[in-house]
């Protein structure tokens, strides 16, 4: 069975330093790995996504993540963070096809920026 | 700007009540995923479509849930009889098939029950 860990409930950073939020997961075959933010009172909003490739992903607001398969995690990074910033992140995995085509969440993780 | 639109947005009702939630995905998405979100299960998912076809409810309470897709622009989730403990956000995602294609997300309805 597919399944994701963020090890972390809450990330406290300081403005402007690097940020780094874990994932890691569990899947058989390749699979497909992806960043959702959400803001307070509202949706989850697409972030990046890992299929194939580069294993250094970029994505929205100025996000990346590294795939690392050796360690299967695909952990969310930063190089500077901002109080906006600030948000519940959820890591999500996919697997390949039939009964494993469900998107599945980990249990989020708490980012707070402080000024 | 396409999206995943829902309603109610929030929705109060009282225990034993019906409530039916509605969703309607983006234009040309061929899945449909229903999500429940609590502070203590967290994101947990209810039921899946494909080109309007069930193919996975096992997360879903089948005795007092259900989930149909009337035509490809609708989605409904129905709770009866509702219970305080189905309060939660639901929210409703869709995307096409293909494991590497990105699912969207709606704002949710906003459930509680008294």
């Amino acid at each position: 069975a597919q399944s994701v860990a963020q090890p972390e409930d809450q990330v406290n950073v300081a403005e402007g330093n690097p940020l780094t939020v874990k994932c890691t997961y569990s899947v058989s075959g390749n699979p497909y790995l992806f960043w959702y933010v959400q803001y307070p009172n509202r949706g989850l909003q697409f972030l990046l996504k890992y299929i194939t490739g580069d294993n250094l992903v970029k994505g929205s607001y100025g996000f990346e993540a590294e795939f690392n398969k050796s360690q299967t995690s695909f952990h969310l990074k930063k190089p500077s963070a901002l109080v906006s910033d600030s948000a519940l992140y959820f890591c999500a995995v996919r697997g390949m096809g039939g009964a494993t085509n469900k998107l599945i969440f980990g249990t989020g993780t708490l980012l707070a920026v402080q000024p | 700007d396409a999206r995943v639109t829902q309603t109610p947005r929030h929705k109060v009702t009282e225990m034993g009540q019906e409530v039916t939630m509605r969703c309607q995905p983006i234009l040309g998405h061929n899945t449909v995923f229903w999500y429940r979100q609590t502070m203590m299960q967290g994101l947990e998912l209810l039921a899946y479509f494909r080109n309007r076809a069930p193919l996975d409810d096992s997360g879903m309470p089948k005795d007092r849930f259900s989930a149909e897709m009337p035509d490809a622009t609708l989605a409904t989730l129905k709770i009866q009889p509702s219970e305080p403990r189905d309060s939660a956000v639901y929210f409703c995602a869709s995307g096409n098939t293909g494991s590497g294609n990105t699912i969207y997300f709606g704002e949710g309805s906003w459930l509680t029950v008294v």
